[in-house]
């Protein structure tokens, strides 16, 4: 199993262009997450799915979109980068809610504004 | 809101040593406390669950409690080795399905 994929590994956006981050499990996991991570900072939650077609807001949802058309996809969208966006981007599953289990991390997107 | 601190934002601890992080959090205690390793340029990986009920859980040379009275959790790693250097992270429950963690404590093993 690949567990949680992420494409690209490392992006360099200008300001003002738009992006998507790709993130696909092979897990059946019904649970899906957006994380960002900045230096010295824990994990802050942008998005999370319960199953496809549900979506809903985490901490800090502001200058992102996300759509969940399948089991296995969970893109995030940048519409208009910021340099306030600039940080690692990291999807996670799990099975169900997260009371139960654990998450399982792909290995981050590392995106630059410029 | 909850909020959720790891003491140490670094530790450092000779090979064989046992080394200790911390996880305070602040309101209502948790269900459950994770622990996650995270190594330079990669995802989080899970290495353990504590629910609210149990006192201490094992799992190799891997060691955590978890005192409801004092708020905190202590990750404990015996026999330490250089391997064992990586970012530690503490996460717990919010209301639902949302997952907070810390900072995380980024641990130095030296032979």
């Amino acid at each position: 199993n690949a567990g949680v994929t992420q494409t690209p590994k490392f992006r360099i956006l200008k300001i003002g262009q738009s992006m998507t981050l790709q993130c696909t499990q092979d897990m059946n996991h019904n649970y899906m997450y957006w994380y960002r991570q900045d230096p010295g900072m824990g994990l802050k939650l942008i998005y999370y799915s319960v199953g496809a077609g549900i979506t809903d807001k985490g901490e800090v949802p502001n200058g992102y979109n996300v759509s969940r058309s399948t089991t296995e996809d969970f893109p995030l969208r940048l519409e208009l980068a910021a340099p306030s966006q600039t940080s690692v981007y990291f999807c996670a599953s799990n099975d169900r809610d997260a009371m139960d289990q654990p998450q399982h991390f792909g290995d981050g997107t590392r995106l630059s504004i410029l | 809101s909850q909020k959720i601190e790891q003491n140490s934002e670094a530790l450092n601890i000779q090979e064989g040593k046992t080394a200790t992080l911390t996880c305070n959090y602040t309101n209502y205690s948790p269900a459950y406390l994770q622990w996650y390793r995270q190594d330079p340029g990669r995802g989080p990986v899970f290495l353990l669950l504590i629910r609210e009920n149990e006192k201490e859980k094992r799992k190799e040379r891997l060691k955590v409690t978890f005192d409801t009275t004092l708020k905190q959790s202590l990750f404990h790693i015996t026999a330490s080795q250089p391997a064992d250097s990586a970012t530690y992270l503490c996460a717990l429950n919010q209301a639902g399905t949302a997952l907070i963690f810390g900072k995380g404590t980024t641990l130095s093993v030296s032979s």
